[in-house]
Order: C-alpha cells, then structure tokens, then sequence
C-alpha cells in the first residue's frame, strides 16, 4: 500500500541554522509529492510540490527533490527563521478512484532565537 | 482568496451529546474530507466526499457519520459525543479526480472538548 514515513520529532534548531526533514515513500504508480506546513493554531497549508521525478518543489526558502531512486522527498532550508516554527508534514497522492493524499505523522519545527 | 472556512474554532460537548461540524468551501471543488488530529497520530481520515449525497468511509468512520446536500457543505455529525472524540478536527476539499496534482485546501480546524 501506499506510505510516507517522516523523521519525528521536535526538531530544535537555531535561528539561521541549515534545516533536512527526511521523508520517504512507499507507492504504487507514480505519485505526486507535498509538503504542508501547519502554523499554530492553523490548519494545514500546502508549502510546496512536486509531481515527478526529479522535479524540485520550492517555496519561501523552503525546497525538496523528488528522488524516486531513493523514493524520498527531504525538505530543506538554508537558514531557518523564528517564524518558521511549525508541524510540517510530508504526504503523497496517487491518482485512483478515491483522490485521496496520505499523510506522514508530522515533524514539529521549534526555532530558537 | 479560496476559502474553507469552520463553523467553530472551539467547541465543548458533554458525553452523548449529538454534535454537528460544518465545512463551508468556495472553490466549487467536487471533492470534500473530515480528518482529525491527534498528538503522535498525524491526521487520520474519518469521511470524505466526491460529489452531493455521495460519501465513502476512511480510516476511522466508527462513532461519525456525514451529510453532502450541498456541493460546497460537508457537515461531519458525532451521533453522540464521546470523551475519546475530544481532538482537533479538520475539513478540506480538492478539485476532482483526474486534476493533478491533487491538492486540498484546509479549513483552520475545530478543536472540540467532549467532557
């Protein structure tokens, strides 16, 4: 069946330290890939995207590649900011009957100033 | 400015109470999905929705039921309230199937207490 598995956290970091948050798949097909960020007190907001092979998401510094020889979607930032502290969770689609996406469990962010 | 919007941001029930959660959406999306969040368990699929009057069972439908009359409302019903239903409860929708890549918008969530 279809999986994303992420690494858990909290993830603690410095302001302007570099960020990975791993995430690896399992799908049949060919899905697309996301990162969503949910900010406290939020829902969840989509951060960016990737819908094959190779193709690289990016958003407000934000980036991650989809590898699919490694089946991963790492998202990485080059310097962290404050207000980047949030749950970020990776999750996949496969086209099929039911349009559904699946989520990883979330990795929650803290930045310290 | 596409919207889902929640008809609360926080509710308090009391056990056996029936409890009604709205979803409102304006992107005239076919496509509609009750999740709930929970400290270590991600977001877990309860109901979703493809169209008016259709629904499908996901993860965790037990204890829950919806209602799609109209193609933007998507009303997820506790028939009676529970203390394990307390948690954060999360509506989205998405265009239909066959539209890459597939990306649902979320409301901002209802965190319901059940005392």
């Amino acid at each position: 069946g279809n999986s994303v598995t992420q690494m858990e956290g909290p993830v603690t970091l410095s302001e302007e330290a570099f960020l990975t948050i791993n995430c690896t798949y399992t799908a049949t097909g060919y899905p697309s890939l996301f990162w969503y960020v949910q900010y406290p007190g939020e829902g969840l907001q989509l951060l960016l995207k990737a819908t094959k092979a190779d193709d690289k998401g990016s958003n407000k510094g934000f980036e991650a590649t989809y590898r699919k020889e490694t089946t991963s979607f790492h998202l990485e930032k080059g310097s962290v900011q404050v207000s980047d502290s949030a749950v970020y969770f990776c999750a996949l689609s496969v086209l099929n009957r039911d349009d559904k996406i699946i989520f990883g469990k979330g990795t929650r962010l803290h930045i310290l100033p | 400015d596409v919207k889902v919007t929640q008809s609360s941001r926080y509710l308090v029930k009391r056990t056996g109470e029936k409890v009604f959660l709205e979803c409102v959406q304006d992107m005239d999306h076919e496509n509609m999905f009750w999740y709930r969040q929970d400290p270590g368990l991600g977001l877990r699929l309860i109901y979703f929705s493809y169209d008016v009057k259709m629904k499908e069972k996901g993860d965790i439908p037990e204890g829950y039921s919806v209602s799609r009359e109209k193609k933007e409302r998507f009303s997820l019903i506790l028939e009676s309230a529970s203390t394990n239903q307390t948690s954060m409860y999360l509506c989205a929708s998405s265009p239909a199937l066959g539209r890459m890549p597939n990306e649902q918008f979320f409301g901002p969530g209802t965190r319901l207490t059940v005392l």
